[in-house]
């Protein structure tokens, strides 16, 4: 079935440095693939949803500056976290639809396994 | 604002018996809802969707239902075993944007 990879799934860094974070859709091609962040007992938190060839939309109280978010194929998305620090530590999560042709509504959404990401 | 709620964070239940989780939200009329398990540290897998049109939906031992009235979808796991303690998401899904999640309820099944 469609698989939806994430790496690296553990990742500690330092304050102040850079991290990215890819997504991958390993037997389907997803135009739209959507980035979530949990932090311990909470709810998954929609940060943003990546387009393939676009600009991601944000949801509010999301820095774009601070949250990097490329899609340049149809398989991949990345997130990269600049400038880290310690509160940006949390589970992050990305996500994406299967379908033909663009987001059909209801399709299945698959879920990678998820990075978890420490700065210190 | 839309807001979703689980009725509980945790519930926990002896083996075999019928564990029922709720899911009520307000402020949104969503296409589909859909139930997810999500593992300690894992990414959330999932397990059921139901349609706006659609009352009930069954697969094994799962069974969703879906009252658009009332904003509210029950899930049940009939037969309940210790390998089901997990956490379990309802996600709104409004007509092909992202998920929005609920908090989960974390349920505990003992032998």
């Amino acid at each position: 079935g469609a698989v939806v990879s994430q790496h690296p799934s553990r990742v500690i860094c330092k304050s102040g440095t850079s991290v990215k974070i890819e997504c991958r859709s390993l037997d389907f091609q997803a135009t739209t693939m959507f980035w979530y962040r949990q932090f311990p007992k909470q709810s998954l938190m929609l940060m943003a949803t990546s387009n393939e060839g676009s600009k991601a939309t944000y949801e509010q109280g999301v820095e774009k500056d601070k949250f990097l978010i490329n899609h340049a194929s149809l398989t991949l998305s990345t997130l990269t976290v600049t400038s880290a620090h310690p509160e940006d530590s949390s589970f992050y999560i990305c996500s994406a639809r299967s379908g033909q042709g663009g987001i059909v509504s209801g399709n299945t959404i698959y879920f990678g396994e998820g990075s978890w990401l420490t700065v210190v | 604002s839309q807001k979703i709620e689980q009725n509980s964070e945790a519930l926990n239940i002896q083996e075999g018996k019928t564990a029922t989780l709720t899911c009520n939200y307000t402020n949104y009329s969503p296409a589909y809802l859909q139930w997810y398990r999500q593992d300690p540290g894992r990414g959330p897998v999932f397990l059921l969707l139901i349609r706006e049109n659609e009352k009930e939906k069954r697969k094994e031992r799962l069974k969703v239902t879906f009252d658009t009235t009332l904003k509210q979808s029950l899930f049940h796991i009939t037969a309940s075993q210790p390998a089901d303690s997990a956490t379990y998401l309802c996600a709104l899904d409004k007509a092909g944007t992202a998920l929005i999640f609920g908090k989960g309820t974390t349920l505990s099944v003992s032998s």
